[in-house]
């Protein structure tokens, strides 16, 4: 079946340096979401990208999704202790199969002030 | 305020003992589904709700029951459950189908089957 593929798993930084996890998908994904889940809670919708090439910003955040649609990355410039948390990606599943939505299994960010 | 809202949040339970763990979202969402957390496995969808008396299978249905009798409404329940569903459950709703649209998750239901 589809599987999104996140990496890093985990990542360790210095408050101040920057981070970025990328998603992977073995499908052609119709579109892309990113979600953050703070330590102790759920999980929070950031953003969702839908064409090709596309990138977005949010702030210190910016999201890019793949020319070919199957790849996309979130990238934080100048971590802050406010960035701690698991990223994850999702992408629904082709649309034949209607509307299971598939998560990689997450970026955790750790910050060291 | 809009939410989505679980209970119970924390249930320690002992294999075989019928549970169910409530869903409910006051935001006329139309899709709801429910997410198992485990650690290196991100979240895999369990079930999922397309309207009322519209249900259909996810990545890991088996052990699992759910029903959408009320639109606001999506009980998961485990018949019987075993030490191997003990994990993080989240209930998620979005306006209509998964894709294109932002999921809105409750605030997690911690169970522990021993």
């Amino acid at each position: 079946g589809q599987q999104v593929m996140q990496i890093p798993q985990y990542q360790h930084v210095q408050e101040g340096e920057d981070f970025t996890t990328y998603c992977n998908s073995s499908t052609t994904l119709s579109n892309i979401q990113w979600y953050k889940q703070r330590p102790g809670g759920h999980p929070v919708f950031l953003i969702q990208l839908v064409k090709s090439g596309e990138v977005k910003k949010q702030k210190r955040l910016t999201f890019q999704f793949g020319e070919a649609k199957k790849n996309s990355s979130l990238h934080i410039t100048a971590t802050q202790t406010t960035d701690v948390g698991t990223y994850f990606c999702a992408g629904p599943t082709a649309p034949l199969y209607g509307n299971k939505l598939v998560f990689g299994a997450g970026t955790i960010l750790r910050v060291k002030s | 305020e809009a939410q989505v809202t679980q209970n119970p949040r924390y249930l320690i339970t002992v294999t075989g003992k019928k549970l169910t763990v409530t869903c409910s979202q006051n935001m006329n969402h139309e899709y709801m589904s429910w997410y198992r957390q485990d650690p290196g496995l991100g979240l895999r969808q369990i079930y999922y709700s397309m309207n009322v008396e519209v249900t259909d299978k996810g990545d890991v249905p088996e052990g699992y029951k759910v029903s959408r009798k009320e639109k606001r409404n999506f009980p998961l329940i485990l018949e019987s459950p075993s030490p191997n569903q003990t994990s993080l459950y989240f209930c998620a709703s979005s306006l209509r189908t998964a894709s294109y649209n932002e999921q809105f998750f409750g605030p997690g239901t911690r169970l522990t089957v021993l």
